[in-house]
């Protein structure tokens, strides 16, 4: 099955600085990889996905990059904001909808104002 | 439009006891999921239901964990007897899977937290 890996674990940033997490993937077969965000005591709520057509995908200040051949996906969150602090989780999965989806372990993102 | 729904919030129990958590999805979402999420972890899928057909329980510790969605709409979790490694927040999630407005997002509820003692 999939394996997907998530680095950090937790990230402090100041507000205003940039955060950057990575994830890679094992199962050369998964083109749909979304990113959850989770806030504490609710559930994960999809921010921004991407499919392995594309290398790039841009929402606000949100930003996910993608390479196949490398098999790894990265998060960029710029111009950082409080409200940005939670914990964000990248995933995988053979397409969208049809298949399960392999959750990375989670990155816990503090902004400091 | 309401999100997902689930009940209870919180659940103590003693191991050995049954427990059961429901979820009610969104309105016309057809594909149902329950996940497990340990602490510090992401989910984990234990079940996946295309209308009223389990069609992915590999997952589901069959022994002791049960499910079922009832005319494809609520679904209850049920696990009997708990053990104390069940601890864990159980997650229900909808999607609309099929057709144009098939994007592949997940709604997830805010889950339900399960404590054995």
């Amino acid at each position: 099955g999939e394996n997907v890996e998530q680095h950090p674990s937790t990230l402090s940033v100041q507000e205003g600085d940039s955060a950057v997490i990575k994830c890679t993937y094992s199962d050369s077969a998964s083109n749909y990889f979304p990113w959850y965000k989770q806030e504490l005591g609710k559930g994960p709520q999809l921010i921004i996905d991407i499919r392995s057509n594309v290398g790039e995908k841009k929402d606000q200040r949100i930003a996910v990059t993608l390479n196949k051949t490398a098999k790894h996906f990265s998060l960029h969150i710029t111009e950082t904001q409080p409200e940005d602090s939670a914990v964000y989780f990248c995933a995988a999965s053979k397409s969208a909808g049809a298949n399960n989806l392999f959750f990375g372990t989670g990155t816990r993102l503090t902004v400091i104002p | 439009e309401a999100g997902v729904v689930q009940s209870p919030r919180y659940k103590i129990i003693e191991k050995k006891q049954p427990v059961a958590f429901w979820c009610n999805p969104i309105s016309g979402h057809n594909t149902l999921y329950w996940y497990l999420q340990n602490l510090g972890q992401g989910p984990e899928l234990l079940i996946r239901y295309e209308n009223e057909e389990a069609v992915d329980d590999s997952q589901l510790p069959k022994d002791r964990f049960s499910a079922e969605r009832l005319k494809g709409v609520d679904s209850t979790l049920k696990i009997q007897p708990a053990e104390l490694g069940d601890s864990a927040v159980y997650l229900c999630a909808s999607s609309l899977r099929g057709g144009a407005r098939n994007t592949g997002e997940l709604f997830f509820g805010e889950g339900s937290r399960l404590t054995v003692l």
